[in-house]
């Protein structure tokens, strides 16, 4: 299985900042790494896919970038409703793995 | 609009059986991709399985293999992960999730539609 790892896993942040959360993978997966937000009490919603193609209906204030074993999600600035869980996902083999999580809260 | 509709919530005693369900509407169920997500209480996310309900193909995760079943019904568009002996680390919310988006020729593996979640409660 390839094992993915993120980086922090928490921070606290102010609204207006610029996030950058790393996400690692044990192996080379290209491009194949997806990102989701999750709030408390509620399921998870797509951000970006193939490491850096923003989901319809997502603000561009988030950015993906990456290829291979490292990965970054940008937030340009934080607004208050993306104080949440991140996760990363590798789709390029079986199991499609999350990385263990990054809460984002208010310092 | 595509929805994918969870059963409700269960509490069951360990060593009993349970089946849920996640039904999809909106759109093509048999042509995509259906996985299951396991949330245990204040942790991450662990893909558990897939399965394509067009011909039954089920990929699973090796840590849940033979710990679950995921099976379909393309007939009325529901998919389902069942337990045969319920432990009670079996406790957590389980997702279902529509698998894969193509656009331009290009098909993609992510999960863009979620269920609302199924909490189930495993407590002697």
């Amino acid at each position: 299985d390839i094992q993915m790892t993120q980086s922090p896993s928490s921070l606290s942040t102010s609204v207006g900042d610029r996030v950058t959360i790393t996400c690692r993978a044990s192996q080379s997966i290209s491009s194949y790494l997806n990102w989701y937000q999750q709030k408390p009490g509620k399921a998870p919603k797509l951000l970006i896919y193939a490491a850096s193609s923003l989901q319809s209906g997502v603000p561009s204030r988030f950015s993906g970038s990456g290829s291979g074993t490292d990965f970054t999600l940008t937030i340009s600035s934080l607004q208050p409703e993306d104080f949440a869980t991140y996760y990363c996902q590798q789709s390029y083999s079986t199991p499609f793995t999350f990385g263990p999580g990054t809460k984002v809260d208010i310092k | 609009e595509v929805q994918l509709v969870q059963s409700g919530a269960e509490v069951k005693k360990p060593g009993e059986s349970l089946k849920i369900s996640c039904k999809g509407s909106g759109y093509s169920f048999a042509s995509y991709w259906i996985g299951w997500v396991r949330q245990m209480p204040g942790k991450g996310l662990e893909w558990m399985g897939i399965i394509y309900p067009g011909d039954s193909d089920t990929r699973y995760s090796p840590s849940f293999q033979g710990q679950v079943t995921i099976s379909a019904d393309k007939s009325i568009s529901t998919a389902y992960l069942q337990w045969s002996s319920l432990k009670a680390s079996d406790t957590a919310m389980y997702y279902c999730a529509r698998q894969g988006y193509c656009s331009g020729g290009t098909c993609y593996v992510l999960f863009d539609y979620w269920g609302q979640g199924t909490l189930v409660t495993v407590s002697s």
